[in-house]
């Protein structure tokens, strides 16, 4: 079936870059997201990449997409303290007509001063 | 702030007992989608919503029912609650099936 896997915990000092990776199993999928959940907080959408991209770059924020491999990450320049948070790989379902998201475990980002 | 809502914030609540959790999807997106969050079993994808009609379900119990009103928000019902169903509770929103925009949760504790 469908599975997301990811790293449960990174630790960088601010000013570093993170690097979190993900590696999925449908390769139907369509989308890919990156979601990011601060303590007590709900669900904030960081960016998305569609399938048949290797790249996207947001700002702060890269997004890496190796299709053949299954294997996603997300690069953040620049680390802040404000980034420590969990980070969930998502991807949307691709079989059927569904919006279905399949989430990975969630990596916790710990940047220290 | 996502433009989705729920509402209650928090939910306390006896063995036994039924919730009701409520939503209100970003103005235009006809899709809402249920999540559920706990410790043991992650995010996992409950139920979607189309237009007031049943898309897709997921991993979602006997005892959870939902429904999308014809003024497009939802209600997720939770019964004959059990000490296992205390988790935060996702609601989220999308147009056409794409991108999808999560509430803040309701936190359900039940004792």
């Amino acid at each position: 079936g469908e599975d997301v896997e990811q790293s449960l915990f990174l630790s960088v000092r601010e000013g570093d870059s993170s690097v979190i990776n993900c590696t999925y199993t449908d390769s139907s999928s369509t989308y890919l997201y990156w979601y990011k959940q601060e303590p007590g907080a709900g669900l904030q959408l960081l960016t998305y990449i569609f399938s048949n991209m290797d790249m996207k770059q947001d700002q702060r924020l890269t997004v890496l997409l190796n299709k053949k491999d299954k294997h996603l990450s997300l690069r953040i320049a620049d680390t802040q303290t404000g980034d420590s948070a969990i980070y969930f790989c998502a991807e949307k379902d691709g079989s059927g007509n569904t919006g279905k998201l399949i989430f990975g475990q969630g990596t916790t980002l710990q940047v220290k001063p | 702030d996502s433009g989705v809502t729920q509402t209650p914030k928090h939910l306390i609540t006896a063995t036994g007992q039924r919730v009701t959790l409520r939503c209100s999807p970003r103005s235009g997106d006809l899709s809402v989608y249920w999540y559920q969050q706990s410790l043991d079993q992650g995010l996992q994808f409950l139920i979607q919503y189309y237009n007031g009609e049943e898309r897709a379900k997921g991993n979602i119990l006997e005892r959870f029912s939902a429904q999308q009103f014809p003024d497009l928000h939802s209600e997720l019902n939770l019964s004959s609650l059990e000490l296992g169903d205390s988790a935060l509770y996702f609601c989220a929103s999308s147009s056409q099936g794409d991108t999808q925009y999560f509430g803040p949760g309701t936190r359900l504790t039940v004792l």
